[in-house]
């Protein structure tokens, strides 16, 4: 069954500190990996693709690191603001065409940056 | 780039009462088309599909039906909304050709 965990469940830094959220997948095949940030009340909004080729690609203050061989990603954010406080959204995908198993969401890692 | 639009906002509806929930996509053709449903503390949670017009295939079974009557277009309906169908329900829609999908706003439901 295709699975992904995120971690940690919460997460509470001060602004200006980094933090590295993680992602693990048991995705099979894999397609791409996507990390979103969902504000609260919001709709999820795209930070970064990977595809197996990729191991790293950055937006902004925002870097995103695959490791295709051991299944992981991570997130990491540099010089954190307020206004990264959000949930964090790893999605994994088999390159189904988009259907039933086409995605598996990770269930989210809960940023709080407090001043 | 894609804009998906999903209206209304927010919505408070009595128990037993209907459900139309409209999600429009611009920006894209053919997109397949999804509705999710996500509760407090919990990830995404797939409900239906559609990978064209009058396509519909429902991942979970429950009191929600979905219909695509549009290229564009995904509604989600309920005859008769339950307690348990509270939650923030989000339209996502996907670019076949960049394999990128994007999302709605959202409509929080409350049912009371």
């Amino acid at each position: 069954k295709n699975q992904v965990e995120q971690s940690p469940q919460s997460l509470i830094i001060l602004e200006g500190k980094n933090c590295t959220l993680q992602c693990n997948y048991t995705v099979s095949p894999f397609s791409n990996l996507r990390w979103y940030k969902q504000d609260t009340g919001r709709g999820p909004v795209s930070l970064t693709i990977m595809t197996f080729s990729e191991n790293t690609k950055s937006n902004g203050r925002y870097t995103a690191t695959l490791d295709a061989d051991t299944k992981q990603s991570s997130l990491h954010i540099t010089a954190s603001q307020l206004s990264d406080s959000a949930s964090y959204i790893c999605v994994v995908s088999a390159g189904s065409g988009g259907g039933a198993d086409g995605l598996t969401f990770g269930k989210g890692t809960h940023l709080i940056i407090q001043p | 780039s894609q804009t998906i639009h999903q209206w209304p906002a927010t919505l408070v509806q009595p128990v037993g009462s209907p459900l139309s929930l409209e999600c429009t996509v611009e920006g894209t053709s053919n997109p397949n088309l999804y509705w999710y449903r996500q509760a407090a503390g919990r990830g995404l949670q797939l409900l239906f599909y559609s990978v064209g017009i009058g396509q519909i295939s429902s991942e979970v079974p429950q009191n929600l039906s979905a219909s695509r009557p549009q290229d564009r277009q995904f509604i989600l309906s309920s005859k008769k909304l339950l307690l348990s169908d509270s939650g923030f329900y989000l339209c996502g829609a996907l670019a076949t050709s960049t394999d990128t999908q994007y999302f709605g706003p959202g409509t929080r439901l409350t049912v009371l």
